[in-house]
C-alpha cells in the first residue's frame, strides 16, 4: 500500500471549516484514498473514501488532487464532537481482501 | 446485527490468566479484523479472517496470542498466560470484504483489558 504522511496535530476554532491534509505521492491508479477518524475512547469510524474524484456525504468533503498525489479531507463547520485522530489510509481497489494498516493520523483539536 | 459487537467492554485480569475477548459482525460481513490499541497509542493490527481463507496471523506478537473464526461469523480471541504489557484495547472491526473495489470498516467499541 502507498504510503500516507499527514501532520501530527492541527488546531480549528468551532464552526470554522477544518482542513485536514494528506501526501501519499507514491499513490498508484488503482488505489483508493481513505478516511477515518477516531475519537477519544471509541472504536475508528469511517468517514469517506474516494478514488479520483471529489467526494461529499454528510460527514465531510475529500478533495484529491489532479494528480492524486495529496488529499484534503474537509470538515465544513468543525464542533468540538469532531476533536479526534483523524486517517488517511491508501489502499489497492484489488486487494480489499487484505489488512488494513494504520498509520499515526493527525490528532485535530476543535477550540471553542 | 446493525453494529460490531464486542464482548466483555471491560476484563481485569491477573498475569499469568488466560483471557478470551469476543466479536460478533455485522451480519454477511466475510472480513473481521482485530486490532490492538495501547495508552497513547496507534493501533496494531493482530490477525484478518477472510472468509474460509486462511488468517492472516502476521500481527499477532507471541504465540500466547491466537484467534479463531467459527462458523464464518464470531470471531475469539485469546491471549494465555497473560503479561502486563498485554493491557490495550483490543478492537474488532468487519467488512463486506470485496475482492476489489472500495473496503469500508466498521469498528466495535473496543474490549478494554487490564493485567494487574
Amino acid at each position: 500500500d502507498a504510503k500516507t504522511t499527514q501532520p501530527p496535530s492541527m488546531d480549528c476554532a468551532e464552526g470554522r471549516a477544518a482542513n485536514l491534509p494528506c501526501n501519499h505521492s507514491t499513490i498508484s491508479g488503482n488505489e483508493y484514498v481513505y478516511w477515518y477518524r477516531q475519537i477519544h475512547s471509541q472504536g475508528p469510524q469511517y468517514i469517506i473514501h474516494g478514488l479520483k474524484n471529489n467526494e461529499t456525504n454528510e460527514m465531510a468533503s475529500l478533495i484529491i488532487t489532479e494528480d492524486r498525489k495529496s488529499s484534503t479531507l474537509i470538515l465544513p463547520h468543525a464542533t468540538l464532537r469532531d476533536t479526534a485522530v483523524y486517517y488517511c489510509i491508501v489502499r489497492p481497489m484489488d486487494t480489499g481482501r487484505r489488512a488494513l494498516t494504520f498509520g499515526s493520523g493527525t490528532r485535530l483539536q476543535v477550540q471553542p | 446485527g446493525a453494529g460490531v459487537s464486542q464482548s466483555p467492554s471491560n476484563k481485569v485480569t491477573e498475569k499469568g490468566k488466560d483471557v478470551e475477548l469476543r466479536c460478533d459482525p455485522i451480519s454477511g460481513h466475510t472480513a473481521l479484523y482485530w486490532y490492538r490499541q495501547s495508552l497513547g497509542q496507534g493501533l496494531e493490527f493482530l490477525i484478518y479472517f477472510q472468509g474460509n481463507s486462511a488468517p492472516d496471523k502476521s500481527g499477532l506478537p507471541s504465540d500466547r496470542f491466537s484467534a479463531e473464526r467459527t462458523g464464518g461469523s464470531v470471531s475469539t480471541l485469546t491471549i494465555q498466560r497473560t503479561q502486563q504489557e498485554d493491557s490495550a484495547v483490543y478492537l474488532c472491526a468487519s467488512s463486506i470484504g470485496r475482492a476489489s473495489g472500495a473496503n469500508v470498516l466498521t469498528f466495535g467499541a473496543g474490549s478494554r483489558l487490564t493485567v494487574l
